[in-house]
């Protein structure tokens, strides 16, 4: 069964700070790896992910994949108030979208 | 607006009522998918369809739960004799072209059920 792990649940950081969100995956039939941010509402989306190595860059927000290890991170510099939210990762395999649980960051001023 | 739209907003029912809702996909994506989020945990997928073709169902799908994209359009969910584990958040997404690519995610449904 396909499978998405995110760590930690939960972070709670200081304004400025860098923070990174993990997400490890197990999947029968690899098409891509997405990442959504979540307030109060319906996810957003940030990246899809669908080759090893390759650096996907959006303002303080990156992500990058590793296929052989399994594994993805998002990476948020300089982080802001408004950065707190849900992250949620999401692996497509065999079937549409297989979510982690998601990592709940709070950023404090 | 272009972006994808549920109606209704919230919903509360008593138990052993029928409810549905309905998505209204971006209008080029020909996939439609259906997902339920309950407090704490990720969407969980229940059911896609690629125009008016549902293709998939997941077994959280109990037989109480029917969907159907008629004109390959937009979508309704329907939940008969609503229990209340069916209360949670009921998000509709649609994508372009198949399942690798990015879904996009309407504001889902609240659904309570008392």
């Amino acid at each position: 069964e396909d499978k998405v792990v995110q760590s930690p649940l939960s972070l709670v950081v200081h304004e400025g700070d860098t923070v990174t969100l993990n997400c490890s995956y197990e999947v029968t039939n690899f098409r891509s790896l997405l990442w959504y941010k979540q307030e109060k509402k319906a996810p957003t989306f940030l990246f899809m992910l669908t080759s090893s190595g390759i650096e996907k860059k959006s303002g303080r927000l990156s992500s990058i994949l590793d296929k052989k290890e399994l594994f993805s991170i998002l990476n948020i510099t300089a982080t802001q108030t408004g950065d707190s939210a849900v992250y949620l990762c999401a692996n497509s395999g065999n079937t549409p979208l297989v979510f982690g649980k998601g990592t709940r960051l709070s950023v404090i001023a | 607006d272009t972006g994808v739209s549920q109606d209704p907003r919230h919903k509360i029912t008593k138990r052993g009522q029928n409810v549905t809702f309905r998505c209204d996909p971006i209008s080029e994506h020909n996939r439609l998918y259906w997902y339920r989020q309950t407090l704490g945990q990720g969407p969980e997928f229940l059911t896609y369809f690629q125009n008016e073709a549902q293709l998939e169902k997941s077994r959280l799908l109990s037989d109480r739960f029917s969907a159907e994209r008629p004109k390959g359009s937009f979508s309704t969910l329907e939940i008969q004799r609503t229990e209340q584990g069916d209360s949670a958040m009921y998000l509709c997404a649609s994508s372009l072209w198949g399942t690798g690519s990015e879904q996009y995610f309407g504001p889902g449904t609240r659904l309570t059920v008392t």
